[in-house]
């Protein structure tokens, strides 16, 4: 299994909802992320959970909370966001030492 | 820090033609140097990958690249184009200076069009 799984694969969401983006994978990688893709530009990191732990926060807003809960779920919590965080997100993992990054399919976020 | 560069936002190339991806990067250490395909509405697929191994490389459908440390590059070349390889090319550079999980840093992509 070389598969990582995101749901939902699209959401729309008020600027005043509370939403979570989830992401699994079965692969037995110990360092997974978060990305966020705007339309024609290329992934900019967001977040870095290595063995459950966040180890890389890119100076995102507070309104973006990721949540490690075992080592093979990914959890983006979202709330008060604005349109201009309307984007592709990206989840992927690897094993921490070699690095190669599987990623999700993605959910397509709209925030209104 | 590490950083890649693309040349070209958009290539052209008929069907059956060399296709040619160029991807030139900067590191302070040697660098673990991935290409990765985005299809329209898709995640990213893995085409290849450079971990000091090798300096040619091998990847799916078809595609390779050669590590060059004089030249700084890394580009991609496929002999002979299908129509199916229409799609978003990202070489991407991740440097484990920090001996963990540490991210990709992208180009900004290279959209492949194939002419009929």
């Amino acid at each position: 299994d070389t598969e990582v799984t995101q749901t939902p694969k699209h959401l729309v969401m008020g600027m005043t909802n509370k939403k979570s983006l989830k992401c699994e994978q079965h692969m037995g990688h110990r360092a997974m992320y978060w990305y966020k893709q705007k339309a024609k530009k290329p992934p900019e990191l967001m977040f870095v959970y290595s063995y459950e732990k966040l180890s890389i926060n890119e100076s995102v807003p507070s309104r973006f909370s990721p949540e490690c809960p075992n080592s093979s779920l990914l959890n983006l919590h979202l709330h008060a966001l604005q349109p201009e965080d309307s984007a592709l997100y990206l989840c992927a993992s690897s094993q921490v030492e070699v690095g190669t990054a599987f990623f999700g399919q993605g959910t397509r976020l709209t925030v209104v | 820090a590490q950083s890649v560069t693309q040349l070209g936002s958009h290539v052209s190339v008929s069907e059956g033609a060399l296709v040619l991806l160029r991807c030139n990067y900067s590191s302070s250490v040697p660098p673990y140097l991935f290409w990765y395909v985005q299809y329209p509405n898709q995640g990213l697929q893995l085409l290849l990958k450079y971990t000091s191994a090798a300096t040619l490389v091998k990847g799916i459908n078809g595609f390779e690249a050669e590590f060059k440390k004089s030249e700084t590059s890394f580009h991609l070349t496929k002999p002979s184009a299908h129509m199916s390889d229409a799609a978003e090319y990202f070489c991407a550079v991740s440097d484990r200076s920090g001996g963990g999980a540490d991210g990709l840093t992208f180009g900004k992509g290279t959209h492949l069009i194939i002419q009929p």
